[in-house]
């Protein structure tokens, strides 16, 4: 248990749906990371906070979806109107300075 | 971030020395080289990282060239619970950049 904490662990929702996961960061940690895993793949990141300030994101992160963190505290990834394509896992990380990971939202989209 | 070159796949006996290689050919002088591994369905788990002198901690080993453009992983005495990809980055240290995992190196620990 790396302290950072991800719910919830497991969604299935159907293709149209808006899905919101949330990530928990070790509470001292001011920087905090969104990616992305598919099947046989690493982790690609999606999107990167400084405290509540979101300060890059990447080109797979398409217009369905929004990650905020207000108060630099926990942070939240949503993803409107699902795809199959958005099936996944996404997965979360805080730093001070090395990246610790939750253990991931597996997403099922049907 | 320089880019790294990992075999796909190894394989180790339980209880001898897991060797992972990595090349790092394009290192750039304040770039470090990090170790990260992944058990099945798990997060991202760090193991450590070093800029050119070998490293040691509870986990592993690090050994890096003296030209820095490769790097091995030693897990002294595998076990069965050392099953994961490993993920060979280089990176700047304490920056807000995100890893580059590329594939990795799955690793198989058998009996």
């Amino acid at each position: 248990d790396t302290g950072v904490s991800q719910d919830p662990r497991h969604k299935i929702t159907k293709r149209g749906q808006n899905v919101t996961f949330r990530c928990d960061p070790i509470s001292e940690h001011n920087r905090l990371y969104w990616y992305r895993q598919t099947l046989g793949q690493g982790p690609e990141f999606l999107t990167y906070f400084q405290n509540e300030a979101q300060l890059e994101k990447s080109r797979l992160l398409s217009d369905r979806f929004s990650a905020e963190r207000p108060k630099g505290s926990f942070s939240t990834l949503e993803i409107q109107r699902t795809e199959q394509g958005d099936s996944a896992m996404y997965l979360c990380a805080s730093s001070f300075p090395g990246q610790f990971f939750g253990p991931g939202t597996r997403l099922t989209v049907l | 971030d320089a880019k790294t070159t990992q075999p796909p796949s190894m394989d180790c006996a339980e209880g001898r020395a897991a060797n992972l290689p990595c090349n790092h050919s394009t290192i750039s002088g304040n770039e470090y080289v990090y170790w990260y591994r992944q058990i099945h369905s798990q997060g991202p788990q760090y193991i450590i990282h070093g800029l050119k002198n070998n490293e040691t901690n509870e986990m592993a080993s690090l050994i890096i060239t003296e030209d820095r453009k490769s790097s091995t992983l030693i897990l002294p005495h595998a076990t069965l619970r050392d099953t994961a990809v490993y993920y060979c980055i280089v990176r700047v240290v304490n920056s807000g950049y995100a890893l580059n995992f590329g594939k990795g190196t799955s690793l198989l620990v058998t009996p």
